[in-house]
């Protein structure tokens, strides 16, 4: 079965700090799509990043970066130099297998989020 | 820049009711999806939509949900005859076909379900 998981269900941190959201998965496919999205106060979701099964390279978007290890199942979410307009909930997403008919589907299956708060 | 958009913003229903909820997807996308965030919990799947039929469901979307494509633009959700625990945050999401069924789903701003 396919399960998301991310253990810190609140961080705390004071702008200009680094600050790591943790994502470990399982899935039994060899070949899936991780995701991780961004759900600020006013509720919307936001997608941040895409990544396939095999694509292991590390990437960074400005002060975002992903470092994903297939070794240990984990697709981690950095923000360096945190400001106030980072604070939102963050998920990490996995996608769902094709079907075995072929057909078409990609529901993502969510962690239950990190609620990140940044402080002035 | 395009977007999903989804009415109404806030349903308020009694017990019992139907409710449709409405959804615009991006204009090229072909994959459409109905997801729901029970509040202070995670996003939960619903169903998945494609080819003018649905592609998946999850063991909640029940005989009360349907969904429907009435025309070009619209995707709609129903639910039949709602109950109190249906009261949610339901996201309508769609993606692109040119990449296949993996592409990053784009969601809309949800439709706050109130179920008294």
């Amino acid at each position: 079965a396919q399960k998301v998981t991310q253990a810190q269900t609140e961080i705390s941190v004071v702008e200009k700090e680094d600050v790591t959201l943790d994502c470990v998965y399982e899935t039994r496919d060899t070949t899936y799509y991780l995701f991780w999205y961004k759900q600020p106060p006013s509720g919307e979701l936001v997608f941040l990043i895409r990544r396939n099964s095999f694509d292991e390279q590390n990437e960074i978007s400005g002060r975002y970066s992903w470092n994903f290890q297939k070794s240990t199942s984990s697709f981690n979410f950095t923000i360096t130099a945190s400001q106030v307009v980072d604070s939102a909930v963050y998920f990490c997403a996995l996608s769902g297998p094709l079907m075995n008919y072929g057909g078409a589907t990609n529901k993502l299956i969510f962690g239950t989020g990190t609620l990140l708060a940044v402080q002035p | 820049e395009p977007e999903v958009t989804q009415t109404p913003s806030h349903q308020v229903t009694q017990m019992g009711q139907e409710v449709i909820l409405r959804c615009v997807p991006i204009s090229n996308h072909l994959y459409f999806y109905w997801y729901r965030q029970i509040l202070g919990q995670k996003v939960e799947f619903l169903v998945s939509f494609y080819n003018n039929e649905i592609s998946e469901k999850s063991e909640i979307f029940d005989d009360q949900f349907s969904v429907e494509r009435p025309d070009g633009s619209n995707f709609t959700l129903k639910i039949r005859s709602t109950k109190l625990e249906d009261s949610a945050m339901y996201f309508c999401a769609s993606s692109e076909i040119e990449r296949g069924p993996h592409n990053e789903q784009f969601f809309g701003p949800g439709t706050r379900l109130t179920v008294l």
